[in-house]
C-alpha cells in the first residue's frame, strides 16, 4: 500500500533554514502537501505542491518535488522559534481524495 | 461556524463502554473524512463520506467502528465496547469534494482516553 516516510526530528538554531525531507510511494498521487501541529492544535496546512510542479514558493517556505524520486522537501528560511512544531508530510490518495499522512518530523528551534 | 467543529474535545471513558464523537463539517462541503491519531503517529484515515454515504470505510479497523451521516452534513463516528487501544486523538476534516479540490480542512479533534 502507500506509505509517506519521514525523518522523525529535526534541530536548527533561529535564524538557519530548516529542510524536512519526506517520500512517498503512490506515483499517481495529484497532491503532495505539508500540515504544521503544534501541541494541543489541530492540523494547519502550511503549503502543497501539484504532482506536476517541481518548486513552489510561498513566502518563507519553498517546497521541492523530485517526481522521479519521490521525494518532496520542505524548507523554512530564517526560522524562527514560533516555527517549533510537528511537520507532517501527506499525498493524496488518488481514488478517494483521503490524505495519507507521515509520522511527522518535529522540528526543535533553538534561540 | 466559520470551521469544523468537533465535539466533546475531550472524552475519558471505562473499557467496554459506547462513545459516540461528533463533527460539524463546514457548511457546504460535501465530502467529509475521518482520521484517528495515535501518540507519536501521523493521521490515519478511517473512512470518507461524499454526501450522505460512506464512499470509502476500508481504514476502519473492525467492526467496532462505525460512522453515520444521515442528513450530509453532522457525522457521528461510534465505537463500541472501547478498548485501551482506541485512545487517540480523532480528527475530522471536510472539503467541497473529494477529489478535485486541494484543501481540506481539519477540526481540533476529540482526544479519546480509554481507561
Amino acid at each position: 500500500g502507500e506509505d509517506v516516510e519521514q525523518s522523525l526530528f529535526l534541530s536548527v538554531r533561529e535564524g538557519d533554514s530548516s529542510v524536512i525531507n519526506c517520500t512517498y510511494t503512490d506515483s499517481s498521487s495529484t497532491y503532495l502537501y505539508w500540515y504544521k501541529q503544534e501541541p494541543g492544535a489541530g492540523l494547519q496546512l502550511l503549503t502543497y505542491i501539484f504532482s506536476n510542479m517541481d518548486m513552489k514558493q510561498d513566502q518563507r517556505l519553498t517546497v521541492l518535488l523530485n517526481k522521479k524520486d519521490k521525494h518532496l522537501s520542505l524548507r523554512i528560511a530564517d526560522t524562527q522559534t514560533g516555527d517549533s512544531a510537528i511537520y507532517f508530510c501527506a499525498e493524496k490518495e488518488g481514488s478517494q481524495g483521503n490524505l495519507i499522512f507521515g509520522k511527522g518530523t518535529k522540528l526543535s528551534v533553538k534561540p | 461556524g466559520a470551521g469544523v467543529s468537533q465535539t466533546p474535545s475531550n472524552k475519558v471513558t471505562e473499557k467496554g463502554k459506547y462513545v459516540e464523537l461528533r463533527c460539524d463539517p463546514i457548511s457546504g462541503h460535501t465530502a467529509l473524512y475521518w482520521y484517528r491519531q495515535s501518540l507519536g503517529q501521523g493521521p490515519e484515515f478511517l473512512i470518507y463520506f461524499q454526501g450522505t454515504g460512506a464512499a470509502d470505510d476500508s481504514g476502519l479497523p473492525n467492526d467496532r467502528f462505525f460512522a453515520v451521516r444521515p442528513e450530509g452534513s453532522v457525522s457521528t463516528l461510534k465505537i463500541q465496547r472501547t478498548e485501551r487501544g482506541d485512545s487517540a486523538v480523532y480528527l475530522c476534516a471536510s472539503s467541497f469534494s473529494g477529489v478535485e479540490v486541494t484543501e481540506a480542512f481539519f477540526g481540533q479533534g476529540t482526544r479519546l482516553t480509554v481507561v
